[in-house]
């Protein structure tokens, strides 16, 4: 079992549309939660980030902690087709805080 | 420049080629990064350097050597590589200490092993 699952998609919405992406993870020591996002061919740009349990809020993108079913995730509200791209869930805890375990990305197409 | 640069963009080399990979942060880190980026995998983290010195060497293949000549500067230098070893080659770089989890990438370097 891999110890971040996340679905590859793609997922494909209409414009406008609420966009909820998702990880799980295994491991319980995990208690920092980022998202990534990366356009072709261009590298990861940390979009989201969160300690412990949660929400936090930043503009249309919404990251949600739930620690307790050991579940993340990433709510975009108002989507528009520039967020087309793929969005990297990663976490880490611990004493090695600075390594990142990354999902596999989930692959966005948000139509006009 | 800002942020994290890296070049080369794309290389492409023969299996008997030695090239080197070169990284530069402009955020003011102690601490840096290499990853591999293979298709449809998760990003591996290779190596991890703090204030200069390597703290992690993530069982990676010694055609891989890496250096860090200062907080801002780091390369992969690469001789002898094979095919699957091309993939997407990214920096990354944060604080050291209680801030090593939030790293900034570059847009990485793509890797074509003839």
């Amino acid at each position: 079992q891999k110890e971040v699952e996340q679905d590859p998609g793609p997922l494909s919405v209409p414009e406008g549309a609420i966009v909820s992406l998702n990880c799980t993870y295994s491991n319980s020591a995990f208690q920092y939660f980022m998202w990534y996002r990366q356009y072709s061919r261009k590298g990861p740009e940390l979009l989201m980030y969160t300690y412990s349990s949660g929400n936090k809020e930043d503009g249309r993108f919404t990251a949600q902690v739930d620690k307790s079913s050991k579940y993340i995730s990433l709510f975009i509200r108002d989507s528009q087709p520039s967020d087309s791209a793929t969005y990297l869930c990663a976490m880490s805890g611990g004493d090695s805080s600075y390594k990142l375990i990354f999902g596999s990305g989930t692959r966005l197409l948000v139509r006009p | 420049e800002t942020g994290v640069t890296q070049t080369p963009r794309h290389l492409v080399m023969g299996m008997t080629n030695k090239k080197s990979l070169k990284c530069e942060q402009h955020l003011g880190h102690n601490a840096m990064y290499w990853y591999k980026q293979s298709a449809k995998k998760p990003l591996e983290l290779m190596f991890v350097y703090n204030f200069k010195e390597q703290t992690e060497n993530n069982s990676v293949p010694s055609r891989f050597s890496p250096e860090c000549p200062n907080s801002s500067h780091l390369f992969l230098h690469l001789h002898t590589l094979q095919p699957e070893d091309s993939a997407l080659y990214l920096c990354a770089s944060s604080h050291s200490g209680g801030d090593q989890e939030t790293q900034y990438f570059g847009p990485g370097t793509r890797l074509l092993v003839l």
